[in-house]
């Protein structure tokens, strides 16, 4: 079963304009989610997150927005760039005891931005 | 410079063998994961540890091991139990009491 869903494996984006990754999950008890950005054969990097008693979360070109009755959150990156391209994760959290964070994955989506 | 270090990059083992996995971190955090990603796969958890002397099986623990005598180095076993052990094997840390975990580079882990 999985809790956490980017439906779209890949995306292709003009250099420039924006790039939208989206998110759903299932769980009602995750109340802070993450999204990450892995290059091939790296760890993931952290980009960027958001509390489930927020919105939105800006931080330079990039935005999470997050919509707690529907259950979906998205990444948006303006304006997009070549150096963007690689796989960005969605994950999510909530506490399950004793202080422990666990962190649920998504399976990716791969952005192309292309010049 | 603070980090998370693993090594090797790429190692090669033999079925039947049972091989450790490296991982330390220099970023005085309490908790550390271990997650291993398939190809067109999220990570999936293997193991967590908040505290040294202490781990919890994660999503897919069969086949693995873990120890934490220190609170720098969380290593890996990944013993002749695992069915599929070929995969990108991803260690993390995070502070105690927070949600954002900082990945080290990976290992390749191929068994033929």
């Amino acid at each position: 079963d999985q809790q956490v869903k980017q439906n779209s494996p890949s995306l292709s984006v003009q250099e420039g304009r924006i790039s939208i990754l989206n998110c759903d999950y299932t769980n009602s008890m995750f109340d802070y989610f993450l999204w990450y950005k892995k290059y091939p054969a790296e760890g993931p990097t952290f980009l960027i997150s958001i509390s489930s008693i927020k919105d939105k979360n800006e931080d330079g070109r990039f935005t999470v927005f997050l919509n707690k009755s529907a259950k979906h959150l998205s990444l948006h990156i303006v304006p997009s760039q070549p150096g963007d391209s690689a796989v960005y994760f969605c994950a999510a959290s909530g506490d399950s005891g004793a202080g422990s964070y666990q962190l649920t994955f998504g399976k990716g989506t791969k952005l192309s931005v292309i010049p | 410079d603070g980090g998370i270090t693993q090594s090797p990059k790429y190692l090669f083992r033999k079925e039947g063998q049972n091989v450790t996995l490296s991982c330390e971190q220099n970023l005085n955090h309490d908790a550390m994961y271990w997650y291993r990603q398939d190809p067109g796969q999220g990570l999936r958890l293997i193991y967590y540890s908040q505290i040294v002397n202490d781990f919890q099986k994660g999503d897919i623990a069969e086949g693995y091991s873990v120890s934490r005598e220190k609170k720098e180095s969380f290593p890996l076993t990944v013993t002749s139990a695992q069915k599929n052990p070929t995969a990108f094997y991803l260690c993390a840390s995070g502070q105690y009491l927070s949600y954002e975990q900082y990945f080290g580079p990976g290992t390749r882990l191929t068994v033929t």
